[in-house]
C-alpha cells in the first residue's frame, strides 16, 4: 500500500531522443507526486511535482504525466542530452501530511549518449 | 545561501563499531528528515524532525539507531552498534515547513556512504 514502483531500473537514450521513466502505486490518498534527480556524489534535487487535479505539468523538456485512474505517473524528458544523464526517482506523499514524509521509487539510472 | 551540508561523506567501519553521522540543515528551516538509500533500493524515510522534537520516526529500523538534533539545529544519527546491513547511502534533508506543502522544496544534503565491513 505504502509503495511505489518505478521502471525502467535503467535506460539508454541517444541525445535528442525522450526518455521515459514510469512509477506506479497502489495507495489512492497519495496526493502529491514529485520527481527528483540526482548526480553523481549529490544528493536528490526536486525536478517537478505534479498534484492528482491536473493530468499533467511541464517544465521546460521535462513533463510529467498523470493517470489518477490507473494510478500511475511518468516523467518526459523531451531532446534528452547527456547532461540529463542522472539517476531519478519518483515519489509519493500526502500533501496535507503534517510531515511531509516521501515514499520513493527505486531510481532509473538514465544515460544520454551524445 | 548554503545548503543542507552532512559529515563524513564517507565512513568505512567494522561490523560491532559505533558511528555518527552528522547533519546541518539550510538556516532556518524547521524540518529535517533522514532519509537511506540500500544499494539499488528506493531511498526509504527513517524519520522527521520540527525543530528539536522528533515527529514522526516510523521508519528507524530498530533501537541501534538512535537521531537527535539538540537546539534545533544540526542533527546526528548515531549506529550503535553497525551491522553489515547498515550499510548505504544516509541523507539529510530539510525544509522550511512540511516538506510536501504548497511551493515548498525540499533539500537535501550530498549524503553519507557507510559502508559496514
Amino acid at each position: 500500500q505504502q509503495q511505489v514502483k518505478q521502471s525502467p531500473q535503467s535506460l539508454i537514450v541517444q541525445k535528442g531522443g525522450i526518455s521515459i521513466i514510469n512509477c506506479a502505486y497502489e495507495n489512492t490518498a497519495f496526493d502529491y507526486f514529485p520527481w527528483y534527480q540526482q548526480f553523481p556524489g549529490k544528493g536528490p534535487a526536486l525536478l517537478i511535482a505534479i498534484r492528482p487535479d491536473v493530468s499533467e505539468k511541464k517544465e521546460g523538456r521535462f513533463t510529467i504525466s498523470f493517470n489518477k485512474s490507473a494510478k500511475q505517473f511518468s516523467l518526459h524528458i523531451m531532446d534528452s542530452q547527456p547532461g540529463d544523464s542522472a539517476t531519478y526517482f519518483c515519489a509519493a506523499s500526502f500533501a496535507h501530511n503534517q510531515g511531509g514524509k516521501l515514499i520513493f521509487g527505486q531510481g532509473t539510472e538514465l544515460s544520454v549518449k551524445p | 545561501e548554503a545548503g543542507v551540508t552532512q559529515f563524513p561523506s564517507h565512513s568505512v567501519i567494522e561490523k560491532g563499531q559505533t558511528v555518527t553521522l552528522r547533519c546541518d540543515p539550510i538556516s532556518g528551516h524547521d524540518n529535517l528528515y533522514w532519509y537511506r538509500r540500500v544499494m539499488g533500493k528506493e531511498i526509504k524515510f527513517l524519520l522527521h524532525f520540527v525543530k528539536e522534537s522528533k515527529q514522526d520516526e516510523s521508519g528507524m529500523p530498530n533501537n541501534r539507531f538512535l537521531a537527535e538534533r539538540t537546539g534545533g539545529t544540526y542533527s546526528t544519527l548515531k549506529v550503535q552498534p553497525a551491522e553489515l546491513e547498515d550499510s548505504g547511502v544516509y541523507f539529510c534533508a530539510s525544509s522550511r515547513i512540511r516538506a510536501t506543502a504548497t511551493n515548498e522544496k525540499l533539500f537535501f544534503g550530498s549524503g553519507t556512504q557507510l559502508s559496514v565491513l
